[in-house]
């Protein structure tokens, strides 16, 4: 099953800003919208992007997401220690008429 | 106020059958889409079946034809029949509403199933 691929890790100071990846291929970002999760310790994922860059209710506008062709981009600004988590983008396959989730992303505040 | 919660997961031998089952209150199972996602211990995100709200339903390639997920329309719940278990579906299980645009907005506290060799 193919996934979208993010880098394992990314992390800065506090009040910093960190960038997250994702990048597919024709059949599924550059075929469709993209949503981007986040999954603290222990818990489900909650959504926090959809449609490539609109953000839920109560959803702080410190996290923003954009998509270019293939790509796609999670930025997180401001970075506080209660943004500790994963984070996955995800979207449809049309040529494999499954959905398809993100390698992940580990946020680490130092 | 919306509801998922799931159950169903334990410990199973390899080979073996389970069923897990999606309780959902706030909105109803065949106007919406509803997912099951799993994650392995340690790993990311795996979208496994789903079930489509005109009752279509799809599979993963790693666990078509082992797989079926199904829905109660009267109780407002999904199931997903877990057949010839390997110790690769070991994963939590997590129950997760959608429509047509695939946008996850409510998800369970997810069930833990466990295949021992």
């Amino acid at each position: 099953q193919s996934v979208l691929t993010q880098p394992p890790s990314v992390s800065a100071a506090p009040g910093e800003k960190v960038t997250i990846s994702c990048s597919g291929s024709n059949s599924d970002i550059g075929d469709d919208y993209v949503s981007w999760y986040q999954q603290l310790p222990g818990t489900a994922p909650k959504l926090l992007i959809y449609d490539n860059y609109k953000r839920p209710s109560g959803i702080p506008d410190r996290f923003s997401g954009s998509k270019s062709g293939t790509s796609a981009t999670l930025d997180i600004t401001g970075l506080q220690t209660g943004d500790e988590a994963d984070y996955y983008c995800g979207a449809w396959d049309s040529s494999l008429t499954t959905y398809v989730f993100g390698t992940g992303t580990k946020v680490t505040v130092l | 106020e919306v509801q998922v919660v799931e159950s169903g997961g334990g410990l199973i031998q390899r080979g073996g059958s389970l069923r897990l089952s999606c309780a959902v209150s706030g909105f109803s199972v065949s106007a919406n889409f509803v997912s099951w996602v799993r994650q392995a211990p340690g790993k990311g995100l795996e979208w496994v079946s789903v079930i489509y709200n005109n009752g279509r339903t799809y599979y993963a390639e790693s666990v078509k034809g082992r797989f079926t997920i199904s829905r109660d329309t009267s109780q407002n719940t999904v199931s997903l029949q877990m057949n010839s278990l390997r110790a690769e579906d070991t994963a939590v299980y997590f129950c997760a509403r959608s429509g047509w645009d695939w946008i996850f907005d409510y998800w369970g506290q997810g069930t833990l199933v466990t295949v021992s060799s």
